[in-house]
């Protein structure tokens, strides 16, 4: 089972509908989430970090239920400009004090006119 | 402001050949990672370094080296190209655990060993 699990889609919405994504986790030890954005041929952004009580940037919401291990990633009013892949980022922190930070391989959507 | 810059933004190697990757942030980073993104993989760390002078595996080092001589630097080495490792490689800058560690990416370098 991979650490870090999103379906790849791709997502294909119409302009001003609402998608969501969801992105599992196996580590229950896991302590950071956030969803990065990459558009095709650049490099991953920091689209928002996820908070354990929910959180939101604009059109943009971020859950996190650690009980079912998932966290998940709500667009509303989608836009054109919208298309991307989103990328699920779960970073644990280990006993020995290492981390490691996971990624998903990404959900793409495209926002069709 | 330039964030994180990588050099060169493409190459094409013959099996073999040896090449160096350069990273530069100017945002005083501590933490400096190097990643391969490949078709249906999540992106995945190569090496990261927690600070000038210090380097660490990630998960696949095999047939790559880095070095940290200088905090605004993090260099990423190809002894012998094979063509497994065909590959977009990103670099990325960050405070590490205390901030979150969220982290910044430059623009990558798509390399193509033949």
């Amino acid at each position: 089972r991979k650490e870090v699990e999103q379906d790849p889609g791709p997502f294909n919405v119409p302009e001003g509908a609402t998608v969501a994504f969801n992105c599992t986790y196996s580590n229950s030890a896991s302590q950071s989430f956030f969803w990065y954005r990459q558009d095709c041929r650049k490099e991953p952004k920091l689209l928002m970090s996820v908070y354990s009580s929910g959180n939101e940037d604009g059109r943009f919401t971020a859950q996190l239920n650690r009980a079912s291990q998932y966290i998940s990633l709500l667009i509303r009013d989608s836009k054109l400009s919208d298309s991307a892949t989103y990328l699920c980022v779960v970073n644990t922190h280990g006993a020995s004090g290492t981390y490691k930070y996971i990624f998903g391989t990404g959900t793409r959507l495209k926002v069709l006119a | 402001n330039a964030g994180v810059t990588q050099t060169p933004k493409f190459r094409v190697l013959k099996t073999g050949q040896s090449m160096t990757l350069l990273c530069a942030q100017d945002m005083n980073h501590e933490y400096m990672y190097w990643y391969r993104q490949d078709p249906g993989m999540g992106l995945r760390l190569i090496h990261y370094s927690v600070g000038e002078g210090t380097t660490a595996k990630g998960e696949v080092p095999d047939g790559y080296n880095v070095s940290r001589l200088k905090k605004q630097n993090f260099l990423l080495g190809l002894e012998s190209a094979a063509p497994s490792q065909t590959s977009v490689y990103f670099c990325a800058s960050g405070f590490g655990w205390e901030k979150k560690n969220i982290q910044y990416f430059g623009a990558g370098t798509r390399l193509s060993v033949l």
